[in-house]
């Protein structure tokens, strides 16, 4: 167990519909990050929170959106889903820099 | 922007061989560099890191990588490799100047012969 919790493990959704993605970071750290891994893009930085505020944005979509909470847990938003938006989703955290622990990613299949 | 390359899909070991993984990278200042290990279902676990100093890196589970500013490089390398090493390997680099962000290369799927 690395100390970040994503729920839920594996999301089945229809095209169209918006899905929610939770991330609970290590105690302690203040930085949440999010990451797409998929068969053709690879691994993606999304964007990153600190302390509740969004710090750096990647490769984000318009239709994904994401906000960090005041007890620091984070939540990920797809909305207006599609085919291709099927991948793993990691969160990540850490205290300072790089220091980065991952969970063990969310899989969203799209139908 | 930074890119992270690493040339081998795919590479399969006997147990016991040795073993080193390709990593290039391209970044405009000195980059921190990173490898981590995918095993399957699994999140990635960080086997070790480059900042600066002592251009050889030893990190978790027997690994070490060697930095070389000249070739752009940052290979992984275990002396003798264990069946329980079969996983994907990704090595990365790191953005201080855009929230630690980092970029992956395309990963190394190795698989291991008994």
């Amino acid at each position: 167990d690395s100390g970040v919790t994503q729920t839920p493990k594996h999301l089945i959704t229809a095209t169209g519909q918006r899905v929610t993605l939770r991330c609970s970071p290590r105690s302690g750290d203040l930085s949440v990050y999010w990451y797409q891994q998929s068969l053709d893009q690879g691994l993606q930085f999304l964007i990153q929170y600190y302390n509740g505020e969004e710090r750096a944005k990647g490769n984000i979509l318009e239709r994904f959106s994401a906000q960090q909470f005041p007890d620091l847990h984070s939540e990920l938003n797809l909305s207006s889903l599609e085919l291709g938006d099927s991948a793993l989703y990691f969160c990540a955290s850490s205290a300072t820099g790089f220091g980065y622990t991952f969970g063990s990613g969310t899989r969203l299949t799209v139908v | 922007a930074q890119s992270v390359t690493q040339p081998d899909i795919h590479i399969t070991v006997s147990e016991g061989a040795s073993l080193e993984l390709r990593c290039n990278y391209s970044y405009g200042a000195t980059p921190y560099l990173f490898w981590y290990v995918q095993s399957p279902g699994q999140g990635l676990q960080l086997l070790l890191k480059y900042f600066s100093g002592d251009t050889l890196v030893q990190g978790i589970k027997g690994f070490e990588a060697e930095f070389k500013r000249s070739q752009s490089s940052f290979n992984l390398r275990k002396p003798s490799v264990h069946w329980s090493d079969a996983a994907e390997y990704f090595c990365a680099v790191g953005d201080g100047n855009a929230g630690n962000m980092l970029t992956f290369g395309g990963g190394t799927r190795l698989m291991v012969k008994p």
